[in-house]
C-alpha cells in the first residue's frame, strides 16, 4: 500500500515570496490534515479536511495561508506571503474517517524562507 | 498551560538500557494516548495508543497511562541503536484533532 506522498521535499524561498506544497493521501482516506512542524516542536496542526470540506482551520494564519482539497482526494498548502517565522516542515498527513483511526504521515517538505 | 508539556531531552543511553519518557496533560477530557516515532528527515510513524488507564505492551515497548494524574509514560527495555528518534507523545483532543508534545529526542549509543 503507497503511502501518503508529499512534493516538494525541499524549498528555500526569499521572504514575501509565494510557496504552494501538495500532498496525495493514502487512497480511500476520507480526512486529511497539514500540520506545521517547527524544528525542536512537535506538529501542531494547521487545517483538517473531511472529504473536501473543512473540519478544523482554527490555527490557520488565514491572512497569509490557504488550503485546499478538491475532489476530496489531493490537497494543496499555500503561503502568500511567506514570512521567516513560516521555516518549518510542514507535514500532511491523511486517516480512515472514525472514532479513532490512525493518521499517516507523509515524509514533510522542508520550507526554508530567507 | 500548555496543554501537552513533555521533556526535549536529548536523552542518550547505552545499548540495552531501559528508556523511560514522559508526558504530562492538562485536559482530562483526552480519551486516546498515542505515542509516535520520528527518524530524522521522516514523518512521524505511530508506536502505539491506548485508550483507558493502564498499561500496555507492546514487545520491547511499554505505555502507561494515569488519567489521575494527567500522566503517560513509554518506556523502552533493551534499547537498540536503531530505537534513535524523537519520540512524540500525542493525545486526542476531540474531532480526531492530535494534539503533540515538543518530542524527546533519544540516542542509543552501541
Amino acid at each position: 500500500e503507497a503511502g501518503v506522498a508529499q512534493s516538494p521535499r525541499y524549498k528555500i524561498i526569499e521572504k514575501r515570496q509565494s510557496v504552494a506544497f501538495w500532498c496525495n493521501p493514502i487512497s480511500g482516506h476520507a480526512t486529511l490534515y497539514w500540520y506545521q512542524q517547527i524544528l525542536g516542536q512537535g506538529p501542531k496542526l494547521l487545517i483538517q479536511f473531511q472529504n473536501n470540506g473543512v473540519v478544523d482551520d482554527s490555527q490557520l494564519p488565514k491572512d497569509r495561508f490557504s488550503a485546499e482539497r478538491l475532489k476530496g482526494v489531493d490537497s494543496t498548502l499555500k503561503i502568500q506571503p511567506a514570512k521567516l517565522e513560516d521555516s518549518a516542515v510542514y507535514l500532511c498527513a491523511s486517516s480512515l474517517l472514525g472514532l479513532f483511526n490512525e493518521q499517516f504521515f507523509g515524509p514533510g517538505t522542508r520550507l526554508t524562507v530567507l | 498551560q500548555k496543554e501537552v508539556e513533555q521533556d526535549p531531552g536529548p536523552l542518550s543511553v547505552p545499548e540495552g538500557a531501559i528508556v523511560s519518557l514522559n508526558c504530562t496533560y492538562s485536559n482530562s477530557a483526552f480519551q486516546y494516548f498515542m505515542w509516535y516515532r520520528q527518524y530524522s528527515r521522516k514523518g512521524p510513524e505511530l508506536l502505539m495508543y491506548t485508550y483507558s488507564s493502564g498499561n500496555k505492551e507492546d514487545g520491547r515497548f511499554t505505555a502507561q497511562v494515569d488519567k489521575s494524574s494527567k500522566y503517560i509514560s513509554l518506556f523502552i527495555r533493551d534499547s537498540q541503536p536503531s530505537d534513535s528518534a524523537t519520540y512524540l507523545c500525542a493525545i486526542e483532543g476531540g474531532s480526531e484533532k492530535l494534539v503533540f508534545g515538543k518530542g524527546t529526542k533519544l540516542t542509543v549509543n552501541p
